[in-house]
């Protein structure tokens, strides 16, 4: 059972463009993060919300934390061919440990230049 | 700076064979786990370990066993593959608590 759907599963877009990708659950998290992962590479942070209702920037890229801990987005303003690559939400449950964390099924993003 | 690091990169078996997927740490971090990434599936959980001696099971455990006999080291072993087992793995340790996990570069098996 997947536990974090996100969507869309694939996005193709032009640089410039301004995109959201989201990650939902039926089930409630202590906290949230974000990887990028890129082809060959293992999964990087990009950031960790904890707080219902937050919200992070990271340049371009904004994270919202959902007001009941269920759900995230990601928004990349004006996306750059560097934005490509495989972006994972991944939920940490009450009481679990970090690497227990819930991995979402994951967005692949390509950027054209 | 060399931080989780995976060997091998690339394996191919055949069905029935056993081998060992190494994974090595120079963070000092207590938790380690294994993870397997398939298309549209994400990251699932396999084994993972809170400290040296602790070991215990994810979300897809079968067919995989490890163990943890130093902070440094957390080896996954594949007792007789299984075509079922063809997929990227990733080792990833944390410094703990809901820290951020560090993965290695992943090693690619494929099961014939």
């Amino acid at each position: 059972t997947q536990l974090l759907e996100q969507s869309p599963q694939f996005l193709s877009i032009q640089e410039g463009e301004n995109l959201t990708v989201y990650c939902n659950s039926s089930s409630v998290f202590s906290s949230l993060q974000w990887y990028r992962q890129e082809p060959g590479e293992g999964p990087v942070l990009l950031v960790t919300v904890v707080t219902g209702g937050e919200v992070k920037k990271l340049k371009r890229l904004t994270f919202q934390f959902g007001d009941a801990r269920k759900d995230s987005s990601l928004h990349i303003t004006a996306a750059q061919p560097g934005d490509t690559g495989l972006y994972l939400c991944a939920g940490a449950r009450y009481g679990g440990a970090t690497n227990k964390l819930i991995f979402g099924t994951g967005t692949l993003l390509a950027v054209q230049p | 700076n060399a931080g989780v690091t995976q060997t091998p990169k690339f394996q191919v078996l055949k069905t029935g064979q056993s081998m060992t997927l190494q994974c090595a740490q120079d963070m000092n971090h207590e938790y380690m786990s294994w993870y397997r990434q398939d298309p549209g599936m994400g990251l699932r959980l396999i084994h993972y370990s809170v400290g040296a001696g602790i070991t215990d099971q994810g979300e897809v455990p079968n067919g995989y066993n490890v163990s943890r006999s130093t902070t440094e080291d957390f080896p996954l072993r594949l007792l007789s593959a299984a075509p079922s087992q063809t997929s990227v793995y990733f080792c990833a340790s944390s410094p703990g608590g809901r820290e951020k996990l560090f993965f290695g570069s992943g090693t690619q098996l494929s099961v014939l």
